[in-house]
């Protein structure tokens, strides 16, 4: 079955530093990949996604590019902000799992002053 | 920012109370999800809805029920609330359930049973 593996966290940054969240899927056929963020006592927001192989996602910062030969979808941001401290989820939507989305099990992000 | 709306946004309920979660959204989605997310923020999908009178049971066995009368409206119901209902519940909603398509997320119900 479809399945995503993203880095366990938490992650804790300075702000201005870099931001990098690796993850990786296995999928049945040829999935469509997004980025969700979660800030504190809200539900989820779709970030970026991406389609097709080589594509490049971006938003506010973020980019992530989808990469066929390696299963994965790294979420990157060069300069993060107090303001990204936030939960990220990578998920995925393919036939394999009927098209409903399967997510990781989340990023908790902080970003220090 | 996608309009789907969920009432209340906390509960704090006792143990044996019924229960229902509101779930809105005005932009005519067929297809609608409720999600539980578990303390350590792992989600998991717990009923869904291609359209009207129409449900499914998601991936994780829950207690819960849902109805799918009107396409803009997924009550979730728990007929007889226990402490391992505690939880954060989300609903989403999809245009399609083509692979492209994201979806969009109420602010969710925090809900505690004591």
């Amino acid at each position: 079955g479809d399945s995503v593996t993203q880095m366990e966290g938490p992650v804790t940054l300075s702000e201005e530093a870099f931001l990098t969240i690796n993850c990786t899927y296995t999928a049945t056929g040829y999935p469509s990949l997004f980025w969700y963020v979660q800030y504190p006592g809200e539900g989820l927001q779709l970030l970026l996604k991406a389609t097709k192989a080589d594509d490049k996602g971006s938003n506010k910062g973020f980019e992530a590019t989808y990469r066929k030969e390696t299963t994965s979808f790294h979420l990157e941001k060069g300069s993060v902000q107090v303001s990204d401290s936030a939960v990220y989820f990578c998920a995925l939507s393919d036939r394999g799992s009927n098209y409903k989305l399967t997510f990781g099990k989340g990023t908790l992000l902080t970003v220090n002053p | 920012e996608a309009d789907i709306y969920q009432t209340p946004r906390y509960l704090v309920i006792g143990t044996g109370k019924k229960i229902t979660l509101e779930c809105s959204q005005t932009m005519g989605h067929d297809k609608m999800y409720w999600y539980q997310q578990d303390p350590g923020m792992e989600l998991h999908l717990i009923h869904y809805s291609y359209g009207v009178n129409s449900t499914e049971k998601g991936d994780l066995s829950s207690e819960s029920t849902v109805s799918r009368i009107r396409t803009e409206h997924f009550p979730l119901t728990l007929e007889s609330a226990r402490p391992s209902h505690t939880s954060q519940y989300l609903c989403a909603s999809r245009m399609d359930r083509g692979r492209d398509s994201p979806l969009h997320f109420g602010n969710g119900t925090r809900l505690t049973v004591t």
